[in-house]
């Protein structure tokens, strides 16, 4: 069992460019979730993709935006890149979207000059 | 909506001491409570879980937690710390708005062993 698995590990993008990130859940898994976290911060939720839409989302502008595909896996976008989107995103994978237990990736480390 | 609040941003220990990393979550009529840990450059992995059930609840390598309703609480305990314990600790709590779910984090405490 893979687990879930993120790409790239690193990114270094130039403020104003696009970047996505992508994500493979872990096998059996058919619910992704998106966090970021910035240094020295706890993660903080961006939006959650389950039958390949949106369910819910946190409180992050429409810069912001994902999709998954029929195999379950994922893909964060975020646009316009600020100096304040450098974070670590991780990506999480459960089965179903209540109360359970998540899995999460290594992460991407995401840095904009 | 939720909150968590992790009382100590750093905790630093002797090898072999005991520690508790102190979690305070916001009340609410089910709660959902996890604790991960996460190594350097590295992602979470899932310690411990409270979903229902024993309000003690404890994980392979020794730590275990409390769910205390009444003091709206879930701290991490060890008995004997360990040098590879050296890490942050993450505590969660389960928020599901329209059937899904998201993890509300607190801000992390940073478990340093010293030898």
């Amino acid at each position: 069992d893979a687990g879930v698995t993120q790409s790239p590990t690193h990114l270094i993008k130039t403020r104003g460019q696009q970047v996505t990130l992508r994500c493979s859940p872990k096998s059996g898994h058919d619910t992704v979730s998106w966090y970021q976290q910035a240094l020295g911060q706890g993660p903080q939720f961006i939006f959650q993709y389950y039958e390949e839409e949106e369910r819910q989302r946190g409180n992050f502008p429409d810069r912001f935006s994902g999709h998954q595909f029929p195999n379950y896996s994922s893909e964060l976008n975020v646009n316009a890149l600020l100096l304040g989107d450098s974070a670590l995103y991780l990506c999480a994978s459960s089965r179903g979207t209540g109360n359970t237990e998540a899995f999460f990736g290594q992460g991407t480390r995401l840095t904009v000059v | 909506a939720q909150s968590v609040t992790q009382l100590d941003s750093q905790v630093p220990v002797f090898e072999e001491a005991p520690v508790e990393l102190r979690c305070n979550y916001s009340s609410s009529v089910s709660v959902y409570l996890f604790w991960y840990v996460q190594y350097p450059n590295q992602g979470l992995q899932l310690l411990l879980k409270y979903l229902s059930g024993s309000t003690l609840v404890e994980s392979i390598n020794g730590f275990e937690a409390e769910f205390n309703k009444s003091q709206t609480s879930f701290h991490l305990r060890k008995p004997s710390v360990h040098i590879s314990d050296t890490a942050e600790y993450f505590c969660a709590v389960s928020e599901v708005i329209q059937g899904a779910q998201k993890l509300v984090f607190g801000q992390g405490t940073r478990l340093t062993i010293n030898p």
